[in-house]
């Protein structure tokens, strides 16, 4: 069975300081690895993927991951945080396309002005 | 082109009642899902519809749900009847065939009393 791991539940951070949002899975065969985000009052909307390819990727509003397959993570990252960025963060993975998401309990990002 | 839409935003019933929810989805997604999200806990998926045809429906929780997507379009989840642990975040997502980006609704908050 697969599983994802957010070991931060919340996070507070200053106004334009950087950040970082741990994220940890498991799984007996390769996944694909997503973080969505929710900000109040709306739905989950994709922030990035990784399928294949370069371990760095990145994603809208100024996030990147790392894909680290040997420490089976998928950090998320940014160098400034924004007001705007407070919101809750959900890492996820799915086995194929078109199954089902299998998502993470989710880290509450806070930013301080 | 309208996102994943769904209705109502917010429910409140009293423990035993019945409740439906209904799901858009894009236009042209064959794929739809349904998740639920209890407070504190992860999101978990629920059911999959590959158009009109139920695909997975592994995560239902018992014979109190049911679940319909007549003519592969809207999909309907009904609650019958409704008790205090169903209290949660309903969420619907709907993709293209193949696809794995899934397109989160805004959810609907279900409060049984």
């Amino acid at each position: 069975a697969q599983s994802v791991t957010q070991l931060d539940s919340q996070v507070p951070v200053f106004e334009e300081a950087p950040v970082e949002l741990r994220c940890n899975y498991s799984s007996s065969v390769s996944v694909y690895l997503f973080w969505y985000v929710q900000y109040p009052n709306q739905g989950l909307q994709l922030l990035l993927k990784y399928l294949s390819g370069s371990t760095l990727v990145k994603g809208i509003n100024g996030f990147e991951a790392e894909f680290n397959k040997s420490q089976t993570s998928f950090h998320l990252r940014k160098p400034s945080v924004h007001i705007s960025d407070t919101a809750e963060y959900f890492c996820a993975l799915m086995k194929t396309s078109y199954d089902k998401v299998i998502f993470g309990p989710g880290t509450s990002l806070s930013v301080i002005p | 082109e309208a996102g994943v839409t769904q209705f109502p935003s917010h429910s409140v019933i009293e423990k035993g009642q019945t409740v439906t929810l209904r799901c858009d989805p894009i236009s042209g997604h064959d794929n739809l899902y349904w998740y639920r999200r209890v407070m504190g806990k992860e999101i978990k998926f629920l059911l999959h519809f590959v158009k009109e045809s139920k695909q997975d429906e592994s995560g239902m929780p018992n014979n109190r749900f049911l679940a319909e997507r007549t003519g592969g379009t809207y999909s309907t989840l009904k609650v019958q009847p409704a008790e205090l642990e169903d209290s949660g975040v309903y969420f619907c997502a709907s993709s293209l065939h193949h696809s794995y980006e899934q397109y989160f609704g805004p959810g609907t908050r279900l409060t049984v009393t």
